[in-house]
């Protein structure tokens, strides 16, 4: 079992929906949890962080954790065409007080007009 | 500069060759990461360093890899004997100090082709 689990996608979604995408990590001791996007050929960007159970709002954008479950979404609100990526959920599993992120593979959402 | 650099951003590499790949981070920032990307995978992380000092190589897939940062800078990664499965795209991070919760900048990556 992988530490951290994505669907690959492709999650297709019209331009204006919410796109809703699904995380969950194998260690139950993980405290932080992280959203990257990673557009074609470029290097991954911070969405948002969480590390309490519950939502956290940014934008158009609501990171979800449930720690019980194992779980971390993120819903983008109002989709856009410019939100086409992958998404890559990451774990924090540094032990030292540093970011020592596991990634998941990534789920590549396409934003259809 | 900006943001963290990164050179060559291509390189190509007969199998066992040696390469050298370098990353600069953001100015001040004290904390330095490198991640390897495979096509179609999410980063996996290499190694840490914290200024000077290498805190975490639990990454690094073999003794071929080692990484370096003397001055607490400038970090170089370097691959020797290169095989068809190092081939990937290498990224490099940087934050300002390190904590948990620190963003971590990447930067664009130098991609890795070894034939």
């Amino acid at each position: 079992q992988k530490e951290v689990e994505q669907n690959s996608g492709p999650l297709s979604v019209p331009e204006g929906a919410i796109a809703s995408l699904n995380c969950t990590y194998s260690d139950r001791g993980s405290q932080s949890f992280f959203w990257y996007r990673q557009y074609s050929g470029k290097s991954p960007e911070l969405i948002m962080f969480i590390y309490s159970n519950g939502d956290k709002e940014d934008g158009r954008f609501t990171a979800q954790l449930n720690k019980a479950s194992q779980y971390v979404s993120l819903l983008i609100r109002d989709s856009q065409p410019s939100d086409s990526a992958t998404y890559l959920c990451a774990v924090n599993k540094g032990s030292g007080g540093y970011n020592k992120l596991i990634f998941g593979a990534g789920t590549r959402l396409a934003v259809h007009p | 500069g900006a943001g963290v650099s990164q050179s060559p951003r291509y390189k190509v590499a007969k199998r066992g060759q040696d390469v050298a790949l370098r990353c600069d981070p953001i100015s001040g920032h004290v904390s330095l990461f490198w991640y390897q990307q495979a096509l179609g995978q999410g980063p996996e992380f290499l190694t840490y360093f914290q200024n000077e000092a290498q805190l975490d190589k639990s990454g690094l897939p073999s003794d071929r890899f080692f990484a370096e940062r003397p001055e607490g800078s400038v970090s170089t990664l370097k691959i020797q004997r290169t095989q068809q499965e190092d081939s990937a795209v290498y990224l490099c991070a940087s934050t300002l100090e390190g904590r948990g919760t620190d963003t971590q900048y990447f930067g664009p990556g130098t991609r890795l082709t070894v034939l």
